[in-house]
This record gives C-alpha cells, structure tokens and sequence, in this order.
C-alpha cells in the first residue's frame, strides 16, 4: 500500500466550478498535512497546510482533514484557468523531518 | 522572496561532465536539506536527505557514488552529478528544513534546475 494516494487525473473543471481534489494516506502517525501545487516546470509551492480535523479555509482554498478515515481534501472555489497546475498532497509524521509527497493530480481548469 | 537559492536554474552539457548544483538557505538555518529528481510528467522524488556534517541517506535506487551530496555548513548544500549521462537529463529540485520556518511550511523548496546532458 502505498503512503499516499491520489488520483493522477487529469481533473477538468469548467471556470468558476469547485474543484475537489482528494488524498489518502496510510500511517496514522501523520501529523500534519499539506497541499502543493506545482506548475509545469517549476517547484512546489506550498498552498495549505492543516493539523487539526475539520476544515481550513484560505481565500479559494479550503483543506479539509479526517484522521479517522485517513483522508484530506483540498476544495478550490470559483476555479480560475491560473489553478491548472498539479496538485501534491503530502503529509509529516511525528518527530519526522521528511515530508512524504504524493504523485500529485493533474488540474486543468476549462476556460 | 526567496528563502532558499537554487544555482544554476539550467545547465546544458556534454556526457560525461561532472555537474554541481548549490543550494542555499538565505534567511534561516537549515539543518536538513532533500534533493529531489522530477522527469517530464513523472511525480517528485526524493533522492537523499543531508544533515549539517553528516553524511547524506540516500533512497533505494539512488546511486551515492553518482550523487554526491555536500551538506557542510548549516546554509548550503551541494549535489554532484559525476559523469553525467543522458538519463540523467531531469529536473532537480533542492529543498530545505530547520527551525523555526515561517508560515507553517515543512520545508522550503528551490526554484530547481533543469540539467539536460547532450
């Protein structure tokens, strides 16, 4: 099994949809959480990060945390042809240095 | 800006050259520091990881006589591609760890550098 699960995509939503972006993860010694979008050709950049259940909102951006069912989404509102972009999910374990990344999933938002 | 250097961005070279790519903390110090390798369209992957003074652990797959990894002060890191090949033609991605990082992030990453070997 693997530590993170994502669905490649490619993901297409029209401009001005949600798009919804999903994660799994298997080591329930995780704890903390994060989205990164990447841009062909470019490093990541961090978007949201989250620690606690529930949601976190951020402008567009909303992260959503279920520990118990180890899952974590990032929910991008009114989507913009700019979001098109990969999106890695990524998680920290206790007293771990080494963020472990997802493969990531492809976004393209239609204009 | 920036928090963390990454040079060159682009290297074009022959086979067989050996190539050094810096990476530098700017405002903080880094006590780890991962280099990643992206081929086109392919996710990111962790090469090593290197702490200040220490020898670097590289991940299963990763050729530590190939990839020298530097880490000897507490701001900058070097990666070595020896007797680089075409297949080592890829994306290189630096990123940095240490105390007291700003905006919740885990680490910082570089800009990346685009190694093409002819």
């Amino acid at each position: 099994q693997k530590e993170v699960e994502q669905n490649s995509g490619p993901l297409s939503v029209p401009e001005g949809a949600i798009a919804s972006l999903n994660c799994t993860y298997s080591d329930r010694g995780s704890q903390s959480f994060f989205w990164y979008r990447q841009y062909s050709g470019k490093s990541p950049e961090l978007i949201m990060s989250i620690y606690s259940n529930g949601d976190k909102e951020d402008g567009r951006f909303t992260a959503q945390l279920n520990k118990a069912s180890q899952y974590v989404s990032l929910l991008i509102r009114d989507s913009q042809p700019s979001d098109s972009a990969t999106y890695l999910c990524a998680f920290l374990k206790r007293g771990y240095q080494k963020v472990t990344f997802g493969t990531g999933t492809k976004l393209q938002v239609i204009p | 800006g920036a928090v963390v250097s990454q040079h060159p961005s682009w290297v074009i070279c022959k086979s067989g050259t050996s190539v050094k790519i810096e990476c530098r903390s700017l405002d903080f110090q880094a006590t780890t520091m991962f280099w990643y390798r992206q081929f086109p369209k392919q996710s990111l992957m962790l090469m090593a990881t290197s702490n200040e003074g220490s020898k670097a652990t590289y991940e299963q797959g990763v050729e530590k006589d190939k990839f020298l990894i530097n880490h000897a002060s507490l701001t900058l890191s070097t990666l070595t591609v020896t007797s680089a090949h075409p297949e080592d033609s890829s994306f290189y991605i630096c990123s940095a760890s240490g105390q007291r990082l700003r905006g919740g992030h885990p680490q910082h990453f570089g800009d990346g550098t685009r190694l093409s070997i002819l």
